[in-house]
């Protein structure tokens, strides 16, 4: 199993700034992703944060927007760039690490 | 792309009662499904999974089914209790990659 830690654990932010979440993963792995989970909604896939080159952003999502950092096989962040009220989410760091995905506890934000 | 729908989006069962909770998939290329328990406040835990080569599998209380040629799975959960009160998520992985698709939730309630 991998136990993955986030912070921060929740915030609230005003429009027009932008915030970095943290993700710390207790073991190497090689695949670790973002996910969005809107209030009352299913899972959404930002990206694929790859260790040593430019994340892999999925449709609708674009790395002005939530740049990500990959520094090595433990450790990534996710920054959400000039938020707006529509960014209000919980944020989820994700490993597949023995045939799983596993999740970390989120961050949850709440843009003013 | 891969689509997966979940029914229902809510479900209340008196204790001790079975829930039945199903999806459905759109591409023929997904070969693994996996359930996820999210309680409030927490990120989502893997709680039973299956592959395209199985029909059934079962870990005590919960078990899933798969139906390939129908592309439908369902998770069903005896003699619940309160504490399985949560929201559930269903998911497809396309043969080949690590993207997951999540379904749209089900908000679990079990009333004692």
């Amino acid at each position: 199993s991998a136990v993955i830690s986030q912070k921060p654990s929740r915030d609230i932010c005003q429009r027009g700034t932008s915030l970095t979440i943290q993700c710390q993963v207790d073991s190497q792995v090689t695949m670790m992703f973002w996910y969005r989970q809107q209030p009352g909604q299913s899972l959404t896939l930002i990206a694929t944060a790859n260790q040593g080159s430019e994340a892999t952003y999925e449709s609708g999502f674009v790395i002005d927007k939530f740049p990500i950092s990959r520094p090595n096989l433990t450790f990534s962040t996710l920054t959400v760039s000039n938020m707006s009220p529509e960014d209000s989410s919980i944020y989820l760091c994700s490993v597949h690490s023995t045939g799983e995905l596993f999740f970390g506890e989120g961050s949850r934000l709440t843009v003013l | 792309g891969e689509n997966v729908e979940q029914h229902p989006s809510t479900l209340s069962v008196q204790e001790g009662d079975s829930a039945v909770i199903k999806c459905t998939y759109s591409d023929s290329a997904s070969n693994y499904f996996p359930w996820y328990k999210q309680e409030l406040g927490k990120g989502p835990q893997l709680i039973i999974d299956i592959r395209s080569n199985v029909g059934e599998k079962k870990d005590q209380r919960i078990a899933v089914t798969l139906n390939k040629t129908a592309k439908h799975f369902s998770l069903h959960i005896t003699e619940t209790q309160p504490e399985d009160s949560a929201v559930y998520f269903c998911a497809a992985s396309p043969s080949g990659t690590y993207k997951y698709i999540f379904g749209t939730g089900t908000r679990l309630k079990v009333l004692a």
